[in-house]
């Protein structure tokens, strides 16, 4: 089992629904992350927290929304998305946001758009 | 722009066989070179890391890596497989120096099947 928990582990939502997807983790993490990964594809990174503050966002459309309320959750509002969207979002964290560290990851949450 | 390279998109070996799984990178600088695990139904799990010295590193269940810097590569392998090794393999990559936040490119991916 992981020790990094997401929420829900399914979702289905319509073109106009706005939905959230819930990270969690109790390590002592300072460092989250959220990656994109589609069907025989590459996890691809969407954005990085380190210490709760944002530090990349690798050009995700506005419709994708991050939020990093604490430095034990991480969020990601959905709003409006295209069916293009579909996929696999995983969420990660480690030790702090420097290049060495060992990134864990949650399960992921598998989001189908309508 | 960065980037990794598996050229084995999908391999199938029976059970002892040796594995060999090629990864090379692009960026010429200092780097740190991962592999990762995904077994059906998980999560992306840490095999083994390179950060510097022994360019041979060991890692979980019996895998190992080597580090070629002249060629770009960090090869992972095994020497007798098991059917519990089938899996999706990925090699990742980041920027080794200090400061720099932890921005890990994976490869495409290789699906390793292992036939009993």
């Amino acid at each position: 089992d992981t020790e990094v928990t997401q929420t829900p582990k399914h979702l289905v939502m319509g073109m106009t629904n706005k939905k959230s997807l819930k990270c969690e983790q109790h390590m002592g993490h300072r460092a989250m992350y959220w990656y994109k990964q589609k069907a025989k594809k590459p996890p691809e990174l969407m954005f990085v927290y380190s210490y709760e503050k944002l530090s990349i966002n690798e050009s995700v459309p506005s419709r994708f929304s991050p939020e990093c309320p604490n430095s034990s959750l991480l969020n990601l509002h959905l709003h409006a998305l295209q069916p293009e969207d579909s996929a696999l979002y995983l969420c990660a964290s480690s030790q702090d946001g420097g290049p060495g560290g060992e990134l864990f990851f949650g399960e992921g949450s598998r989001l189908t758009v309508l | 722009a960065q980037s990794v390279s598996q050229h084995n998109h999908h391999v199938i070996l029976s059970e002892a066989a040796s594995l060999e799984l090629g990864c090379n990178y692009s960026y010429g600088g200092t780097v740190n070179l991962f592999w990762y695990v995904q077994y059906p139904g998980q999560h992306l799990q840490l095999l083994l890391k390179y950060f510097s010295g022994d360019p041979l590193v060991k890692g979980i269940k019996g895998f190992e890596a080597e580090f070629i810097k002249s060629k770009f590569s960090f090869n992972l392998r095994k020497p007798s497989v098991q059917w519990s090794d089938t899996a999706e393999y990925f090699c990742a990559v980041n920027r080794g120096y200090g400061g720099a936040t932890n921005k890990l490119i994976f490869g495409t991916g290789t699906l390793l099947a292992v036939q009993p």
